[in-house]
């Protein structure tokens, strides 16, 4: 079986780096991908990590650490467009492709 | 520009209906993904498909079943909607050999059953 942890609200001030962490259980992953979705919107793809470390892509980089079943999204230069849902997934090993989805982090972004 | 096509935004039935919704995408990706989202619970997969034809269940396939009798097109079918469904159901695709589990999602169908 599998359960990921996310923090169901983050807030922070416009500029601020935010990080919000994703912690998980499950018994094998290919990896650990985040998706954004503002109210009312689709998701929408942000990051794949495969292999533990940093990926860096513009304003977001997103971590993975598989020794300690942790991962985290790291927005810098915070906008108040960032505010929106996001959620962590990963994609179960054994030959499925099927990401399986923590339950969200709200993040708001005041002035 | 990838596209995948919600037939209904917005649907309001009663309880005992049968409610179709469809879902088609551009992009001639294998799977596809029916999830329903509701408030603290995330998304919770409901039925996947990866070929014509071919369909596994989800974590939540009670009371629904999926149709996929062409490539581009998942519907999600609701036998006897009950007010429990009232939900936001999302659609999503990718291709069969997408390694970094990326799925693209349609604009969502809320479905409020009375």
């Amino acid at each position: 079986g599998q359960s990921l942890e996310q923090p169901s609200e983050v807030t922070a001030v416009e500029g601020a780096i935010v990080q919000i962490n994703c912690t998980y259980q499950t018994s094998g992953f290919y990896g650990l991908s985040w998706y954004q979705q503002h109210d009312g919107g689709a998701p929408t793809f942000l990051s794949y990590n495969a292999l533990d470390g940093l990926e860096e892509t513009g304003r977001f980089s997103s971590f993975l650490s598989r020794s300690d079943s942790y991962g985290y999204l790291l927005l810098q230069e915070l906008q108040m467009k960032d505010s929106a849902s996001y959620f962590c997934a990963v994609r179960l090993s054994g030959g499925s492709y099927i990401p399986t989805f923590g339950r969200g982090t709200s993040l708001i972004v005041h002035p | 520009d990838v596209k995948v096509t919600q037939s209904s935004r917005y649907l309001v039935k009663r309880t005992g209906e049968k409610v179709f919704l469809e879902c088609v995408q551009d992009m001639d990706h294998e799977n596809m993904f029916w999830y329903r989202q509701d408030p603290g619970l995330g998304l919770r997969l409901i039925y996947f498909s990866y070929d014509v034809k071919m369909k596994e269940k989800g974590d939540i396939p009670e009371g629904y079943s999926v149709s996929r009798e062409k490539k581009e097109r998942f519907s999600l079918i609701l036998e006897s909607a009950s007010t429990n469904q009232t939900s936001m159901y999302l659609c999503a695709s990718s291709p069969l050999d997408q390694n970094t589990g990326e799925l693209f999602f349609g604009e969502g169908s809320r479905l409020t059953v009375l």
